[in-house]
């Protein structure tokens, strides 16, 4: 079993959707979480980090986290054909130097 | 601009050569790192360095080496040891070597076998 589970998707949903994309993990020692957006063939940036459970919202954005379910989950609001991407979740155990990345959703949001 | 500028965009590597990916950083950080990314995987760290001088080894280093001889440069050798090199690889860097979260990537180097 893989440390972080993510649906690779294809996801396609069309403009103006709410989109939920999500992670579940196994190591209740992950305390930061992070979400990343990655174009195609190029590198992934930074979109979203929190470190405790409950809701934080960007924009349009909103990271949620829920430690006891081991379950995090991104949000996007009025999406629009510029935020098809591959979305990886990513997190890490604090003291630790590893980030452990899923496997990134590929997301196409349609005019 | 800051940022972290990755060569050459596409790499050829035949059998039995090694290769070196370029990675330079202008961002003044400290902490570097090498990732791989195969298609349906998510990024699998190669190595990564918190100082000059210094490197560890990530989850999947066999057939790969590293130097850290300037804090702005970590290049990326792929060796002959390494059997299945073809994937993308991207290079990172954050400012904090302790806590490595923020990272700032390059627009990676895609390595392919003739």
């Amino acid at each position: 079993q893989k440390e972080v589970e993510q649906d690779p998707g294809p996801l396609s949903v069309p403009e103006g959707a709410i989109v939920s994309l999500n992670c579940t993990y196994s190591n209740s020692a992950f305390q930061y979480f992070m979400w990343y957006r990655q174009y195609s063939r190029k590198g992934p940036e930074l979109l979203m980090y929190t470190y405790s459970s409950g809701n934080k919202e960007d924009g349009r954005f909103t990271a949620q986290v829920d430690k006891s379910s081991k379950y995090i989950s991104l949000f996007i609001r009025d999406s629009q054909p510029s935020d098809s991407a591959t979305y990886l979740c990513a997190m890490r155990i604090q003291g630790a130097q590893k980030l452990v990345f899923g496997q990134g959703t590929r997301l196409t949001i349609n005019p | 601009d800051g940022g972290i500028t990755q060569s050459p965009k596409y790499l050829f590597r035949k059998e039995g050569q090694n290769v070196t990916l370029s990675c330079e950083q202008n961002l003044n950080h400290d902490a570097m790192y090498w990732y791989r990314q195969d298609p349906g995987q998510g990024l699998r760290l190669i190595y990564y360095s918190q100082i000059v001088n210094d490197f560890q080894k990530g989850d999947i280093a066999e057939g790969y080496s590293v130097s850290r001889e300037k804090k702005e440069s970590f290049p990326l050798t792929v060796t002959s040891a390494q059997k299945n090199p073809t994937a993308f690889y991207l290079c990172a860097s954050s400012f904090d070597r302790a806590t490595n979260e923020k990272l700032f990537f390059g627009s990676g180097t895609q390595l392919s076998v003739l």
